[in-house]
């Protein structure tokens, strides 16, 4: 079975301070993704990664970071947290060209104070 | 308009009964079309997917798109209480690597 996981469940940080939040997926997977998850929103892609060391913009990557150095870990940066960035954060994970099926990790469900 | 749009209920129906859960797209590009089931505080998994028109079965579970129309459904027959969730829809195009979701519909069966 596919597993992402990501590096907290629940985690609460104060306004200013740097947000670091890992996802780990032992499948192999060459694309990642790290999107946000509020309510009457739905999912909304914040960056994504087709390999190491590539990273893409998604739809809101302002205030937002990633990191790619190796193939299984995906990291997403919140420079300077804000209490709007409080949300859902989810890791997803696929390989190409397989009827485009993430995987998603448990989520990490950031306050900002 | 949102490039999906999806009815976030709640949608209540009692245990056995038939659930009809529904999207409508605006791009006719979109060639995959998925349904994922979130339960509270996980992350969402993956219940179907389809490509193109047509119907998919999967135990009590099928998936319906009319491209015509752009609309895709999700039934659920004999509906447990297991399956209280909400249902995420999704669309992609062919490679991308772009998923638009749906906002999700939450469903509750009572049992």
């Amino acid at each position: 079975d596919v597993k992402v996981t990501q590096s907290s469940r629940y985690l609460v940080k104060r306004t200013g301070e740097k947000v670091f939040l890992e996802c780990v997926q032992d499948m192999d997977h060459e694309n990642m993704f790290w999107y946000r998850q509020d309510p009457g929103l739905g999912l909304r892609l914040i960056y994504f990664s087709y390999d190491v060391k590539m990273k893409e913009k998604g739809d809101i990557p302002e205030g937002y970071s990633v990191s790619r150095e190796k193939k299984e870990r995906f990291s997403l940066i919140l420079e300077s947290a804000s209490t709007n960035q409080t949300s859902m954060y989810l890791c997803a994970s696929k390989t190409p060209g397989q009827g485009n099926e993430q995987y998603f990790g448990p989520g990490t469900r950031l306050t900002v104070t | 308009q949102k490039e999906v749009e999806q009815d976030p209920g709640p949608l209540s129906v009692p245990e056995g009964a038939i659930v009809s859960l529904n999207c409508t797209y605006s791009n006719s590009a979109f060639q995959y079309f998925m349904w994922y089931r979130q339960y509270s505080r996980k992350g969402p998994e993956l219940l179907m997917y389809t490509y193109s028109s047509g119907n998919k079965e999967d135990g009590r579970f099928t998936a319906q798109v009319d491209k015509s129309s752009k609309y895709i459904s999700l039934f659920i027959r004999d509906s447990q209480p297991s399956d209280s969730a909400t249902y995420l829809c999704a669309i992609s195009s062919t490679g991308g690597f772009k998923t638009i979701f749906g906002a999700g519909t939450r469903l509750f069966v009572k049992a």
